[in-house]
């Protein structure tokens, strides 16, 4: 069974410093790993995802991923938080094999972004 | 195109009622799916379609039923609401579901908040 763990319910941070948000995963196989985000009363976003190749994965609004196999682990990051950024946060993982079981994520609990000016 | 749309976006219910939860994507894509999503919990996946007149269980499908008689549409039908049924619902779309193309990246519609009591 996948699984993803992100062991922060809450990342509290100040504007202007560098952000990250951690995640780990659990699959059989290579994976196929997410983020994605959540503004108040919206559906997710897709922000990026890592598929194969470079481990740094750049996305939407600045963020990056970096994916470490060895940690099993895939950390949400940016440079310089904004407000804007403030919202929840979602890590999600699948197997690289693909069977009849579809599009199936496993999505971790969120984490809580709060950039205070 | 309008994405994934939901419908309603709010509804309260009493326990043994029954409804439906109305979803549409207008991208053609082929897999569909049905989150909950509960405060510290993730998304978990209620079902899924991986096409027209094909469906599957996720990780919590009891107390819900799910049918695809077109591309287009994916309703989730509460059969007698319960109180642990009282969450937030996200329907989702993609084109593909495997292959770690871009066609992996889901997208989500508005969500569903709904309460029984």
């Amino acid at each position: 069974a996948q699984s993803v763990a992100q062991p922060e319910d809450q990342v509290n941070v100040a504007e202007g410093n560098p952000l990250t948000v951690k995640c780990t995963y659990s699959v059989s196989g290579n994976p196929y790993l997410f983020w994605y985000v959540q503004y108040p009363n919206r559906g997710l976003q897709f922000l990026l995802k890592y598929i194969t190749g470079d481990n740094l994965v750049k996305g939407s609004y600045g963020f990056e991923a970096e994916f470490n196999k060895s940690q099993t682990s895939f950390h949400l990051k940016k440079p310089s938080a904004l407000v804007s950024d403030s919202a929840l946060y979602f890590c999600a993982v699948r197997s690289a094999h693909f069977n009849n079981a579809g599009n199936m994520l496993t999505f971790g609990g969120g984490t809580r972004l709060m950039v205070k000016p | 195109n309008a994405g994934v749309t939901q419908t309603p976006k709010f509804q309260v219910l009493k326990t043994g009622q029954s409804m439906t939860l109305q979803c549409a994507q207008d991208m053609n894509h082929e897999y569909m799916s049905w989150y909950r999503q509960d405060p510290g919990m993730g998304l978990r996946l209620i079902h899924y379609s991986v096409g027209a007149g094909i469906t599957d269980q996720g990780e919590v499908p009891n107390g819900y039923n799910v049918s695809r008689s077109t591309t287009e549409d994916f309703p989730l039908r509460l059969l007698s609401a319960a109180p642990s049924q009282t969450s937030v619902y996200f329907c989702a779309s993609s084109y593909g579901g495997g292959g770690g193309s871009s066609t992996d990246t889901q997208y989500f519609g508005p969500g569903t908040r709904l309460t029984v009591l």
